[in-house]
């Protein structure tokens, strides 16, 4: 299957530092990527969308001032969480598109293996 | 907005037992997606459906896409200790430019040896 990485796995940092993390897709070209917030033991939330070469799509209560989506190349996408306090402690989670060719309807998501980020 | 109802929340059963889980919903999809979850881990993709009706095996996991498009169902045979984990269902409304996935809450599978 098709491979995505995250980068850091796990990130410890102090209330008031901004702290990036990466997504890639390894064996494919992603122009959508998307990235999720998961809290122990519920299901993942949908944070935004992120299009390359263009501005992300925030899903509705998601701050676009803190949390910077930058997808400068069809196979990265970075999530910066600015000025990270500690109830943004959570598990990130981005996951990468893979069209099947012309039919974009066949298309699927494949994930990263998260990123356990925690604020002192 | 699109909710799943996703079947039971959580199943302890023995190794060697057959699992079902189900997802159902209000709406329409047009893709239905099954990922499985191991603690610190990302979702694994197990099995993806993309026609109604469409039923898919993979290994001893075996997937339906419902008639109705509004309902899937996973089923694990002959279970075994690894398939301990959070299994996921999930919907996808569009592809293309729309095609953000609903998730379910998920399916908690303990197995006893």
């Amino acid at each position: 299957g098709a491979v995505v990485s995250q980068h850091p796995s796990r990130v410890i940092c102090k209330s008031g530092t901004s702290v990036k993390i990466e997504c890639r897709s390894l064996d494919f070209q992603a122009t959508t990527m998307f990235w999720y917030r998961q809290f122990p033991k519920k299901s993942l939330m949908l944070m935004a969308t992120s299009n390359e070469g263009s501005k992300a799509t925030y899903e509705q209560g998601v701050e676009k001032d803190k949390f910077l989506i930058n997808h400068a190349s069809l196979t990265l996408s970075t999530l910066t969480v600015t000025s990270a306090h500690p109830e943004d402690s959570s598990f990130y989670i981005c996951s990468a598109r893979r069209l099947a060719g012309v039919l974009w309807d066949t298309d699927t998501q494949y994930f990263g293996p998260g990123t356990r980020l925690t604020v002192l | 907005g699109q909710q799943l109802n996703q079947s039971p929340q959580s199943m302890f059963i023995q190794e060697g037992e057959d699992v079902s889980m189900n997802c159902t919903s209000s709406s329409i999809f047009n893709t239905w997606l099954w990922y499985k979850q191991d603690p610190g881990e990302g979702p694994v993709l197990l099995i993806a459906l993309y026609k109604a009706g469409e039923l898919t095996s993979n290994g001893r996991l075996t997937a339906q896409f419902g008639i109705t498009r509004k309902d899937s169902f996973l089923n694990i045979s002959a279970s075994i200790p690894s398939d301990v984990g959070i299994y996921f269902c999930a919907g996808q409304l569009n592809g293309g430019s729309q095609g953000n996935l609903i998730f379910g809450k998920g399916t908690k599978l303990s197995v006893k040896p």
